[in-house]
């Protein structure tokens, strides 16, 4: 079975700042590793995924990711926050692209002015 | 990336009523697509693993005679909520995938009254 956890329901970073969203996962087979950013009332927008290529993962909206498997995880950063980031992020794991996903409990980041 | 869409986005229905969603793959042929419940400001849990050809497989706990499921071509899913009650108001998400990514429809507001 896996599981992904997000440390921290709610995050609050300032303008500019940087910003650090956790996720730890549990796999018993080598992960596919995501992270998810939804806006209010839509669906979900992949940000970045990890399928066991480079571990440092960079994608949209100037977010990266760095697969630590020691650690079992898989942060998110983004060095300097604008007021758009502020959403609700997921991190979620599978065993494959085309299989389900399991998803952590979510990270609201809210960006101060 | 590839794109899903959901219709309706958004549906009101009295209780004992039966609402159909569907999610469709637009630029991409899907044998699996998945299904998604999320409630207000919790995460996503899959209901079922859509199957294109052959019966879905629901997550534990899911009834499949309410929640109908069906994959009759490689582009189109459809979930029926069958006699909706007021408790099967949520946010309902599909998505579907290659091999390395899932990508997620805008998702359809349920409410029933």
């Amino acid at each position: 079975a896996q599981s992904v956890t997000q440390l921290g329901s709610h995050v609050s970073v300032s303008e500019g700042a940087l910003v650090l969203l956790r996720c730890n996962y549990s796999s018993s087979v080598p992960p596919y590793l995501f992270w998810y950013v939804q806006y209010p009332n839509q669906g979900l927008q992949l940000l970045l995924k990890y399928t066991s290529a480079a571990t440092l993962v960079k994608g949209i909206n100037g977010f990266e990711a760095e697969f630590k498997k020691s650690e079992t995880s898989f942060h998110l950063t983004k060095p300097s926050a604008h007021m758009s980031d502020a959403a609700e992020y997921f991190c979620a794991v599978s065993e494959g692209g085309n299989e389900k996903l399991t998803f952590g409990t979510g990270t609201r980041l809210t960006i101060i002015p | 990336g590839a794109v899903v869409s959901q219709h309706p986005s958004r549906v009101i229905c009295k209780s004992g009523t039966s609402v159909k969603i569907e999610c469709r793959s637009l630029d991409f042929q899907a044998t699996t697509m998945f299904w998604y419940r999320q409630f207000p400001k919790q995460s996503l849990m899959l209901m079922a693993t859509s199957n294109e050809g052959s019966k879905a497989t629901y997550e534990q706990g899911v009834e499949k005679d309410k929640f109908l499921i069906n994959h009759a071509s490689l582009t189109l899913s459809t979930l029926t909520v069958t006699s909706a009650h007021p408790e099967d108001s949520s946010f309902y998400i599909c998505s579907g995938g290659d091999v390395e990514t899932q990508y997620f429809g805008p998702g359809t507001r349920l409410l029933v009254l």
